[in-house]
């Protein structure tokens, strides 16, 4: 059973970047049936998607976020990460990675999620 | 971006009882690239259904999805108490997934 981890500050700054990592364990990060992502949700609100990386380093974004989005892996620590610049107030939200299985195109294994806060 | 509109936005019914969940996308939808997603306080969500009908590992015969092209259901045959919870669909068209507003689940 594949788990994922998140890890980052929980604290980021107004204008600074974003930076989490997911940690996968328990099954191959290098797979051609899912690719990596991350998803986020505002306190009390529903969930956006932010973007995914594939097997191969492919990535596709969120268009309305894709400019301040950059994901990466490194498949040798089993991680893939989550760059997000020029944070406001908007971007405090939990976090989460997943996994994508590409078959049906659903989010079939979740992080329990990070709390990161945009604030001075 | 294909909008899911969720609704009612809150359903309050009695353990036992069934529970009909409606998720509408804003244009026509792959019911095989459609997912349905429980949300516990304080958890991640848990895929339930996907391929618009077919059950996840481990979830109970009691949850089932169907629909087609701009309308889909979520049905719970009999409520549990763990059933009560926070629902969410997702699709995935053009290479972008999009989540609805979530439909929540409450105690009557």
């Amino acid at each position: 059973q594949v788990q994922l981890q998140e890890s980052g500050p929980g604290l980021v700054k107004p204008s600074e970047t974003l930076s989490l990592t997911c940690s996968v364990s328990g099954g191959p990060i290098s797979s051609g049936s899912h690719s990596w992502g991350w998803i986020r949700q505002p306190p009390g609100k529903g969930l956006e998607w932010l973007g995914n990386i594939y097997f191969g380093g492919d990535t596709n974004y969120n268009p309305s976020l894709k400019s301040r989005v950059t994901i990466s892996v490194d498949t040798s620590k089993k991680q893939f990460s989550l760059k997000l610049t020029s944070v406001t107030a908007a971007d405090t939200a939990m976090y989460y990675c997943a996994r994508l299985w590409l078959t049906a195109l659903d989010f079939d294994s979740w992080g329990q999620g990070t709390l990161v806060t945009v604030s001075s | 971006e294909i909008v899911l509109t969720q609704s009612p936005g809150t359903l309050s019914l009695s353990p036992g009882e069934r529970a009909t969940l409606s998720c509408r996308a804003s244009q026509s939808v792959s019911s095989s690239y459609f997912a349905w997603y429980q949300q516990k306080p304080g958890q991640a969500p848990r895929l339930l259904i996907y391929g618009g009908s077919s059950r996840a590992t481990g979830i109970p015969d009691r949850f089932s999805g169907s629909g087609y092209g701009t309308d889909f259901t979520l049905t719970i045959s009999r409520l549990e108490p763990e059933d009560f919870a926070v629902y969410f669909c997702q699709q995935y068209t053009r290479s972008t997934p999009t989540f609805g507003g979530g439909t929540k689940v409450e105690i009557k």
